[in-house]
């Protein structure tokens, strides 16, 4: 089964500022990782798929990165409503699909 | 538009059994992938249950396996759990989620999720 560890937990950042999360697989992926947004009493929004491709409709301050076993979720500059609980998923070595725990990114 | 909506949740006791449902619309719904997701109460996401397009393929997640049955009803539009044997540590909010296709590959991510139906399991 793939390990996914995310880090940090939570993240306190000021609208404005870069955030930039992190995802680890314990081990390869390839690129075979998505990223998913949630906020509290929602069901998860998919952001990004396949490492780096972003999901329709989603805005281009939300970047993906990495391949293998590193990845990184970078928003630019935060907006109000990026506030939230952000997960990575992968879906190379499957059954089982499995989830990092998450990074909250709370505001400052 | 795309719609997904589980019920089914409620309270039941250690060792009973519950029957979810996911109701769907807005898409070709035999032509995709579905999926069960839940999440504990204040804890992250964990996949439970995968079926094929057409029904003849189906995966567990191994907490659930032998325990859980997913199954479809293209004509119906309809996707179900059935949860037998339920346990404490099943208390979560249960997801039903498509597969989603990029460009017409499908992929094991999910691009529409229902809003979740709670079941809490407890004596």
């Amino acid at each position: 089964e793939v390990v996914l560890t995310q880090s940090p937990a939570t993240l306190s950042l000021s609208p404005g500022e870069r955030a930039t999360l992190s995802c680890r697989a314990s081990q390869s992926v390839s690129n075979n990782l998505a990223w998913y947004q949630q906020k509290p009493g929602q069901a998860p929004r998919l952001l990004i798929y396949a490492a780096s491709n972003r999901a329709t409709g989603i805005p281009a301050r939300f970047s993906g990165s990495g391949s293998g076993t590193d990845f990184t979720l970078t928003i630019s500059s935060l907006e109000p409503e990026d506030f939230a609980v952000y997960y990575c998923q992968q879906r190379s070595n499957w059954p089982p699909l499995t989830f990092g725990g998450g990074t909250k990114v709370e505001i400052k | 538009q795309v719609q997904l909506v589980e019920s089914g949740g409620g309270v039941v006791q250690p060792g009973r059994s519950l029957r979810l449902s996911c109701a769907v619309s807005g898409f070709t719904f035999s032509t995709y992938a579905m999926y069960w997701v839940r999440q504990a109460p204040g804890k992250g996401l964990e996949w439970v249950a995968f079926i094929s397009f057409d029904g003849s393929n189906k995966f567990y997640a191994g907490s659930v396996k032998g325990r859980f049955t997913i199954s479809r009803d293209n004509s119906k539009h309809t996707l179900s759990l059935q949860m037998n044997t339920l346990r404490a540590e099943d208390t979560a909010v249960y997801y039903c989620a498509r597969g989603f296709c990029p460009g017409g590959t499908c992929s094991s991510y999910f691009d529409y999720w229902g809003q979740g139906t709670l079941v809490t399991v407890s004596s």
